[in-house]
């Protein structure tokens, strides 16, 4: 198993562009997110799934979107990017939606906005 | 307004030392509390977790100590190894409750010196 994926690795944009943060789990599960990643603000959840389908917002959703049409994949859409959204994005994804149960983090994707 | 708040940011302890490091939470609802380390350039990943009809929860090395009458929770890194340096981060999680949602602490940064 790959576990999670993340791509890319690094991405560097200018404000206004667009962009799109690929996710992607082969372990099956049901729940997947997305945090990012400030120095001193700990993780803070974006957006989140329970499943194919069901999206739901997190705890700073604002210029974000997201979808999952599949099981596997949860790409997060930059709309227009400003130099507030500089940080280090981690996807999520566990076994169950509702059951304490582990998170598995993919290694992050780190970026920058101009 | 962080729900979790965490504590030191960062601490140096010397190679067989013990780290502590302590959380203290809001919301009472809260009913599972895992511990993350993080390596740089990596993902978070899960290393001890604690339910609140427990009082502590030992995993090798490491200990969770849980006051749940002061809402405080707290990590103890017994014999502290160089390659115990990371950073770790408390959070909390409701169980059952839409979504397997994690609210995190700041992280505090652990450097154990040879």
């Amino acid at each position: 198993n790959a576990g999670v994926t993340q791509t890319p690795k690094f991405q560097v944009l200018k404000t206004g562009q667009s962009m799109t943060l690929q996710c992607a789990q082969d372990m099956n599960h049901e729940y997947m997110s997305w945090y990012r990643q400030d120095p001193g603000m700990g993780l803070r959840l974006i957006h989140y799934s329970v499943g194919a389908g069901i999206t739901d917002q997190g705890e700073v959703p604002n210029g974000y979107n997201v979808s999952r049409s599949t099981t596997e994949d949860f790409p997060l859409r930059l709309l227009s990017a400003a130099p507030s959204q500089t940080s280090v994005y981690f996807c999520a994804s566990s076994y169950s939606s509702t059951k304490r149960n582990e998170q598995f983090f993919g290694p992050g994707t780190r970026l920058t906005v101009l | 307004q962080q729900q979790v708040k965490q504590s030191p940011q960062s601490l140096i302890v010397q190679k067989g030392g013990i780290s502590i490091i302590n959380c203290a939470y809001e919301n009472t609802a809260f009913d599972y509390f895992p511990w993350y380390q993080q390596f740089p350039g990596k993902g978070p990943a899960l290393l001890i977790a604690i339910r609140p009809d427990v009082s502590e929860k030992k995993e090798g090395r490491f200990t969770i100590s849980f006051n749940k009458s002061a809402k405080q929770f707290s990590l103890h890194i017994m014999d502290s190894q160089p390659g115990d340096s990371a950073t770790y981060f408390c959070a909390a999680s409701i169980e059952g409750a839409a979504g397997n949602k994690l609210t995190f602490g700041g992280g505090t940064r652990v450097l154990v010196k040879p």
